[in-house]
């Protein structure tokens, strides 16, 4: 079947330490996304990617780092550097940028 | 900026009844709006779209009007049922300097009870 893969469903770190979420997708798209939710907020875009070796800042990028080294992978690395990295992870992906974007299931991490 | 403000939830309703959840935008430019379903544990789905003024979007039994004229896009329907219990998000797409991006509202969580 053809989605979007976010593993591992649920995460816990301590304090200090980075992390890296996966996002894989098989829909051969382009374009790929990362989303943080907080409860009682909105979506805020995190990094993006056009197009496979390029990506940009989203809204929130401070303390996250990602790459684009092949098409369907697309990993973002929540570093120390992010204040407040406990939420629900969500990375997207749509055919070309503009387009519309199918959600992965979410990774929820948790940093004590 | 661009904004969407969607109303408070939660919502809870009893299965059968009608559901409105309000919208409004703020954008400059023309922008496409959508409702996004959010299933409890997933990632959110598309459920409707609109990509210009007086458009319809509909999906499973629900129904979204863009009005330009009072910068809304109101989601309804007719008759809820338990398998709606969800968190909905509305959501613009603005496009700017060759830039395009989603703006989401906080989300509005709907429990339809028996």
């Amino acid at each position: 079947d053809g989605g979007i893969t976010q593993s591992p469903k649920y995460l816990f770190r301590k304090e200090g330490q980075n992390v890296t979420l996966s996002c894989e997708q098989n829909l051969n798209h382009d374009a790929m996304y990362w989303y943080r939710q907080d409860p009682g907020q909105g979506l805020r875009l995190i990094y993006y990617s056009q197009i496979v070796n390029d990506f940009q800042k989203g809204d929130i990028a401070e303390g996250y780092s990602v790459s684009r080294e092949k098409k369907e992978s697309f990993p973002l690395t929540v570093t120390s550097a992010q204040k407040n990295p406990t939420a629900f992870y969500l990375c997207a992906s749509s055919i070309k940028w503009g387009y519309e974007q199918y959600f992965g299931p979410g990774t929820r991490l948790t940093v004590t | 900026g661009d904004s969407v403000t969607q109303m408070e939830g939660p919502v809870t309703l009893s299965e059968e009844a009608f559901l409105t959840i309000n919208c409004t935008y703020t954008a400059t430019g023309y922008p496409s709006l959508f409702w996004y379903v959010q299933y409890p544990g997933e990632g959110l789905q598309l459920l409707l779209k609109a990509t210009k003024a007086d458009d319809k979007g509909s999906n499973k039994g629900f129904e979204a009007t863009y009005r330009k004229e009072t910068t809304s896009f109101h989601l309804e329907k007719g008759s809820v049922q338990v398998s709606d219990s969800a968190v909905y998000f509305c959501a613009l797409k603005i496009t700017q300097g060759g830039s395009e991006k989603l703006v989401f509202g906080k989300g509005t969580k709907l429990t339809v009870n028996p």
